[in-house]
């Protein structure tokens, strides 16, 4: 079945590194995208990983992708006040429309 | 500079009424959806649109219902609000296919309070 688990809550002190983790369940998934939702906001992408890739990196953005342990995740590095979001885990197969998001993660930066 | 729009922040309506809530996107996408965004549950899909006057039932459809009789606007309806229903509401649309330019946006949500 269909499944994306996310921590509830993350916090971490302005200029460190977050790893915000992510676990799917469907090992067919296509894929893999990371979305902030800033507070009163709609979902912006921030960025998403193929299945055939083991990661990724943006900026000061990092993804890892474990594909045996169905694990994905996002690395902040230098961390900044204006990260603090919930942060959401989505997965999709290539051939459906439907993406499967997680529960999301709330960050919090303390200065 | 791509925009889904929702027509209403904020929504304060009674049990029992019946609700319309309005998205519209100008990126000529084809794919449109409803999601309910709950605290510790993410989002949760209740309808997606595929095309025009096509829709398919998500996760959670009960209690509401969908139109799509243009391709830039899905509407999503609540025939009778009831208090469960109270959450925040997104729409988002996308283009089918492959890779990046498949990302779905999504409207600013609209918070429906139902008392």
């Amino acid at each position: 079945g269909e499944d994306v688990e996310q921590s509830l809550f993350l916090s971490v002190r302005e200029g460190d590194s977050s790893v915000i983790n992510c676990t799917y369940t469907d090992s067919s998934s296509t894929y893999l995208y990371w979305y902030k939702q800033e507070p009163g906001a709609g979902l912006q992408l921030l960025t998403y990983i193929f299945s055939n890739m083991d990661m990724k990196q943006d900026q000061r953005l990092t993804v890892l992708l474990n594909k045996k342990d169905k694990h994905l995740s996002l690395r902040i590095a230098d961390t900044q006040t204006g990260d603090s979001a919930i942060y959401f885990c989505a997965e999709r197969m290539d051939s459906s429309y439907k993406l499967i998001f997680g529960s999301g993660t709330r960050l919090l930066v303390r200065p | 500079d791509v925009k889904v729009t929702q027509s209403s922040r904020y929504l304060v309506k009674r049990t029992g009424e019946k609700v319309f809530l309005e998205c519209v996107q100008d990126m000529d996408h084809e794919n449109m959806f409803w999601y309910r965004q709950d605290p510790g549950l993410g989002l949760r899909l209740i309808y997606f649109s595929y095309d025009v006057k096509m829709k398919e039932k998500g996760d959670i459809p009960e209690g509401y219902s969908v139109s799509r009789e243009k391709k830039e606007r899905f509407s999503l309806i609540l025939e009778s609000a009831s208090t469960n229903q109270t959450s925040m509401y997104l729409c988002a649309s996308r283009t089918p296919g492959q890779g990046s330019s498949t990302e779905a946006f999504f409207g600013q949500g609209t918070r429906l309070t139902v008392v």
